[in-house]
C-alpha cells in the first residue's frame, strides 16, 4: 500500500447523510483516482485528477463529489444522492497525469456501510 | 470501448502445480497492460506490466505474464503455486494515448489448495 493512506478503514453511515473519505499520498504523485469495488464487478472509476485544482468524472460519478486543493490530498464525498453507497472504496495515485506507462498504486481502502 | 475480460471467476490449483489466470483485452492501437493482486480487505498490489518489447514480462513474487498480440491476451502465470498466492487477481488496461485511468477486469479468485 506504500505511501497512500486512506481513513477511516471502516465507516458507517445512516441513510440521508453525506460522508467524506480521506485519501492522502506522500509519493509526490500528480495524478490521483477513486474507484469503487463491489463483489463480482471489479473496480469502477468514480473520479480522477491529473493535476491540482482539476478533476474529471469517471464512469459512476453520480452521487459523489471530490476536491483537489492540494497535491497530496484527494477526498471523496459520498452524498445522500448516491442510492447504493455500501461498497469498498479504493484510492490510487500515479506519478504523472500525462504518461501512459505509469503504474497506479493503491491505498488500503475504506469499507463504507450504510445502515 | 477499451476493455479487459477475465473469463474465469474462480481458478483452483493444487500447491506446487503451475497456475494460469487468463486475461483478454480490447483496445484500439497498442495496449499497456497491468496485473494486480488483492488480499482480503486490502488494497491492490501491483505485480507487473507490459509496455513494449519482450512478450514475457516478469514481476513480483515469481509471477510472469505473456503478451500475445494475435490472441489479444495477457495471461498471468506462475510455475509453482503457493497457498499464499490465494487471492483476487485483476487485469487492467490503459488505453492510449496519455495517462487515462486504468480499466479493470472483474477479477479472478485464485485458490491454491495444499
Amino acid at each position: 500500500d506504500g505511501g497512500i493512506t486512506q481513513s477511516p478503514k471502516y465507516l458507517f453511515r445512516k441513510e440521508g447523510q453525506n460522508v467524506t473519505l480521506s485519501c492522502e499520498q506522500n509519493l509526490n504523485h500528480d495524478a490521483m483516482y477513486w474507484y469503487r469495488q463491489d463483489p463480482g464487478q471489479g473496480l469502477r472509476l468514480i473520479y480522477y485528477s491529473q493535476i491540482v485544482n482539476d478533476f474529471q468524472k469517471g464512469d459512476i460519478a453520480e452521487g459523489y463529489s471530490v476536491s483537489r486543493e492540494k497535491k497530496e490530498s484527494f477526498p471523496l464525498t459520498v452524498t445522500s444522492a448516491q442510492k447504493n453507497p455500501t461498497a469498498f472504496y479504493l484510492c490510487a495515485s500515479s506519478i504523472s497525469g500525462r504518461t501512459a506507462t505509469d503504474t497506479q498504486y493503491f491505498g488500503p481502502g475504506t469499507r463504507l456501510t450504510v445502515l | 470501448a477499451q476493455s479487459v475480460a477475465q473469463p474465469e471467476d474462480q481458478v483452483n490449483v493444487a500447491e506446487g502445480n503451475p497456475l494460469t489466470v487468463k486475461c483478454t483485452y480490447s483496445v484500439s492501437g497498442n495496449p499497456y497492460l497491468f496485473w494486480y493482486v488483492q488480499y482480503p480487505n486490502r488494497g491492490l498490489q501491483f505485480l507487473l506490466k507490459y509496455i513494449t518489447g519482450d512478450n514475457l514480462v516478469k514481476g513480483s513474487y515469481g509471477f510472469e505474464a505473456e503478451f500475445n498480440k494475435s490472441q489479444t491476451s495477457f495471461h498471468l502465470k506462475k510455475p509453482s503455486a503457493l497457498v499464499s498466492d490465494s487471492a483476487l487477481y485483476f487485469c487492467a488496461v490503459r488505453p492510449q494515448p496519455g495517462n487515462t485511468p486504468l480499466v479493470f477486469g472483474k477479477g479472478t479468485r485464485l485458490s491454491v489448495i495444499a
